[in-house]
C-alpha cells in the first residue's frame, strides 16, 4: 500500500463546474500538506500549502485537511479550461519537512 | 516560469552510458533537490543539497550522485544506465533548508535509455 492515495482519473467536468480532488494518506506523522499543479511537459508548480488540520482558500482554489481521517481535499470553483492540468497532493512530516511524498496525481479535463 | 533551470532537456542514450543532468536554482535559493517522475512510480524524491553539503537522501540509487558547487547549480550523475532509469528527472529548489515544503520545480529532463 502506498504512503498516499490518490485517485488518477481522468476527471472531465464542464466549464463552471465545482471540482473535487482528493487524497489519504497513512502516515500520521504527516504535518505539511500541499498541492502542486503539472500541466503538460512542465513542472509541478505549488498551489495551496497547509500546516497541520483545517481549511485554507486562495481565490477559487480550496484546500482542506482533515488529519482526524487521514484524507486532504482541493476544491476548484468556476473551473475554467485552463485549469485542465494534473493535481499532485504532497505531504511531509516534522522531522523530514524536506522530504515530500506525492500521490500519483489526478488528471483534470474542464470542458469549455 | 520558476526560475530554476534545466539542462537538457532531452537526452537519449543507451544501456551502460553514463550522463550528467545540470540545475540552475532560482535566484537567492540554497537548496537543491532532485526527484524523479516515472509511470508507475510517481515523483520519487532522489537527494537535497543544502549550500553545498548534502543534507538528505531519499530513493537514489547508488548508481546515480549528485553534488551541489558554490555557485549553487547541482549536477546529477547517473551511471550504468538500465532501461528502467528512463524517465523525467526533476530539480527544484527552495531558499531555506525545506522547512515549508514550498518547492519551485524546473521543467525536468526528460531521459530515455534505450
Amino acid at each position: 500500500q502506498k504512503e498516499v492515495e490518490q485517485d488518477p482519473g481522468p476527471l472531465s467536468v464542464p466549464e463552471g463546474a465545482i471540482v473535487s480532488l482528493n487524497c489519504t494518506y497513512s502516515n500520521s506523522a504527516f504535518q505539511y500538506f500541499m498541492w502542486y499543479r503539472q500541466y503538460s511537459r512542465k513542472g509541478p508548480e505549488l498551489l495551496m500549502y497547509t500546516y497541520s488540520s483545517g481549511n485554507k482558500e486562495d481565490g477559487r482554489f480550496t484546500a482542506q485537511v482533515d488529519k482526524s481521517s487521514k484524507y486532504i481535499s482541493l476544491f476548484i470553483r468556476d473551473s475554467q479550461p485552463s485549469d485542465s492540468a494534473t493535481y499532485l497532493c504532497a505531504m511531509s512530516d516534522w522531522d523530514s519537512s524536506y522530504k515530500l511524498i506525492f500521490g500519483s496525481g489526478t488528471r483534470l479535463l474542464v470542458r469549455p | 516560469d520558476s526560475g530554476v533551470t534545466q539542462t537538457p532537456k532531452h537526452l537519449i542514450t543507451a544501456t551502460g552510458q553514463r550522463v550528467t543532468l545540470r540545475c540552475s536554482p532560482r535566484s537567492g535559493d540554497l537548496s537543491v533537490y532532485w526527484y524523479q517522475q516515472s509511470l508507475d512510480q510517481g515523483l520519487q524524491f532522489l537527494i537535497q543539497y543544502y549550500n553545498g553539503e548534502e543534507r538528505a537522501k531519499g530513493n537514489i540509487l547508488e548508481r546515480f550522485s549528485a553534488q551541489q558547487f558554490p555557485d549553487l547549480h547541482s549536477e546529477l550523475n547517473l551511471s550504468s544506465l538500465e532501461l528502467g532509469d528512463s524517465a523525467l528527472y526533476f530539480c527544484a529548489s527552495s531558499v531555506d533548508a525545506g522547512n515549508t515544503g514550498e518547492l519551485f520545480f524546473g521543467e525536468g529532463s526528460r531521459l530515455t535509455v534505450l
